[in-house]
């Protein structure tokens, strides 16, 4: 089945830019999603549409997409956002979606 | 405010069946899709499938076909993951979740989220 692909890692310190790519064959077609999960909590939408923002998530987090690669963006990273960062999409004819394997960010 | 609340935690044995539920509230539940993604202890998420509550048109991932079952009682306002015999690889934290106002008809990506349901399958 269909698989994305993320780096399992990415350290970062406060105040510089951390990005996650996520890779899949099929992301030239179909749009991307990126979520936040900090342990014990509910994953949080923070992008969906390649580059939407749901209402109240900071403007800090931004995405974009080329090709094969969507891109989630944190600008002026801070201590709070260290958690997992997953991505997500459909495969190339939308009947199912996957979650890619998801990117530990730390922050220095 | 849209919420989903999901039913407690479950501990199981190998082989018997289970149903968690997921009621959700504060929105037209018949006019949306409801999602369930899997979390196993220390590992990442799993998007199981979709479930349109209005006429129960279901959408499975291909790595949860025939293994569990989604269903949803739009009178109840409630949608469903089912199993019919459990074994201990299931155990995992099962989420249920809809789609934004934004997301177009089938799209299976989620901004609600309920609050989670553990299941522990041991012996």
């Amino acid at each position: 089945s269909y698989e994305l692909t993320q780096p399992p890692s990415v350290s970062v310190s406060p105040g510089q830019t951390a990005r996650i790519t996520c890779s899949g064959d099929a992301l030239p077609k179909q749009h991307g999603s990126w979520y936040q999960q900090k342990p014990g909590q509910a994953p949080v939408l923070l992008i969906y549409k390649d580059s939407e923002r749901p209402s109240g998530i900071p403007e800090r987090f931004s995405g974009s997409s080329s090709g094969t690669t969507v891109t989630l963006t944190i600008s002026g990273v801070q201590a709070e956002d260290e958690a997992d960062y997953y991505c997500q999409s459909a495969d190339s004819s939308g009947s199912y979606y996957v979650f890619g394997p998801g990117t530990k960010v730390t922050v220095l | 405010e849209v919420q989903l609340v999901q039913s407690g935690a479950e501990v199981k044995k190998p082989g018997e069946s289970l149903k968690i539920s997921c009621k959700g509230s504060g929105y037209s539940f018949s006019s949306w899709w409801i999602g369930w993604v899997r979390q196993m202890p220390g590992k990442g998420l799993e998007w199981m499938g979709i479930i349109y509550p209005g006429d129960s048109d279901t959408r499975y991932s291909p790595s949860f076909q025939g293994q569990v079952t989604i269903s949803a009682d739009k009178s109840i306002r409630t949608a469903y993951l089912q199993w019919s015999s459990l074994t201990a690889s299931d155990t995992a934290i099962y989420y249920c979740a809809r789609p934004p106002e934004a997301a177009a008809d089938g799209e299976g990506y989620f901004e609600y989220w309920g609050q989670g349901t553990l299941v522990t399958v041991s012996s």
